[in-house]
């Protein structure tokens, strides 16, 4: 499967506690996003890179959050501190942005994943 | 900024019947990307259909055709002779062209749940 992959699929943890979640995303994508999702809602963004720049950050991604794509291939996002309110779906995404031929962002989203919060 | 609204929380169709999901928009870019993606019980996002702000005919991917009427900012998604494997979460989001620089983040609306009865 050549597909977007995350790791892990679930997590539950307790309140105080860090985690950290894995992003694999198409080989050839340069571009890599984070979403989260909490129940009822659409997607929100959190952040962006292209290649191993984290060039755009959401208001969302308090200083608790940090994410890192060091060699321009896979992503981790760290939360500390977790709290009850980070209990939600964590998505990621990745898509081909060629800046020399202006066209739509067609993003191809991972299965997630769902942190509960105790 | 972008938004995007779904005013429809749940709809229900007759299998092989057509449903329409409404979808507008709100957004003082000239160029833009309009999508809807499909949010099975499993939770990945599966990318269905888009339409580029200049596009002038409307968008098809098989039984998905995306009704766009730009003056009215709306893009709307209609769905012919549903499936029972069509019942899920369905999403219409925005995003900026993709020229250089530009992060192409998806703006998403909350969603309509689509429940298709035999």
């Amino acid at each position: 499967d050549t597909g977007v992959s995350q790791d892990p699929r679930h997590k539950i943890t307790k309140r105080g506690q860090n985690v950290t979640f894995r992003c694999d995303p198409i080989s050839e994508h340069n571009r890599l996003y984070w979403y989260r999702q909490t129940l009822g809602q659409g997607p929100e963004f959190l952040t962006y890179f292209q290649n191993e720049a984290q060039l755009e950050k959401s208001r969302l991604l308090s200083d608790r959050f940090s994410a890192e794509r060091p060699k321009g291939s896979f992503s981790t996002l760290e939360i500390q501190r977790t709290e009850q309110g980070d209990s939600a779906m964590y998505l990621c995404a990745s898509s081909l942005g060629l800046a020399e031929i202006p066209t739509y962002n067609e993003q191809f989203f991972g299965p997630g994943t769902r942190l509960t919060v105790l | 900024a972008q938004k995007i609204t779904q005013t429809q929380p749940g709809m229900f169709v007759q299998e092989k019947e057509a449903v329409t999901l409404d979808c507008t928009y709100d957004t003082s870019d000239q160029s833009y990307g309009l999508f809807w993606y499909k949010q099975p019980s499993s939770g990945e996002m599966i990318f269905l259909i888009y339409q580029g702000s200049y596009d002038e005919q409307n968008a098809t991917e098989g039984r998905y055709s995306l009704n766009f009427q730009k003056a009215r900012k709306s893009a709307n998604l209609v769905i012919s002779a549903s499936q029972l494997g069509d019942s899920a979460m369905y999403f219409c989001a925005m995003s900026e062209m993709n020229y250089g620089g530009a992060t192409n983040k998806l703006i998403f609306g909350t969603g309509t749940l689509l429940a298709v009865q035999p």
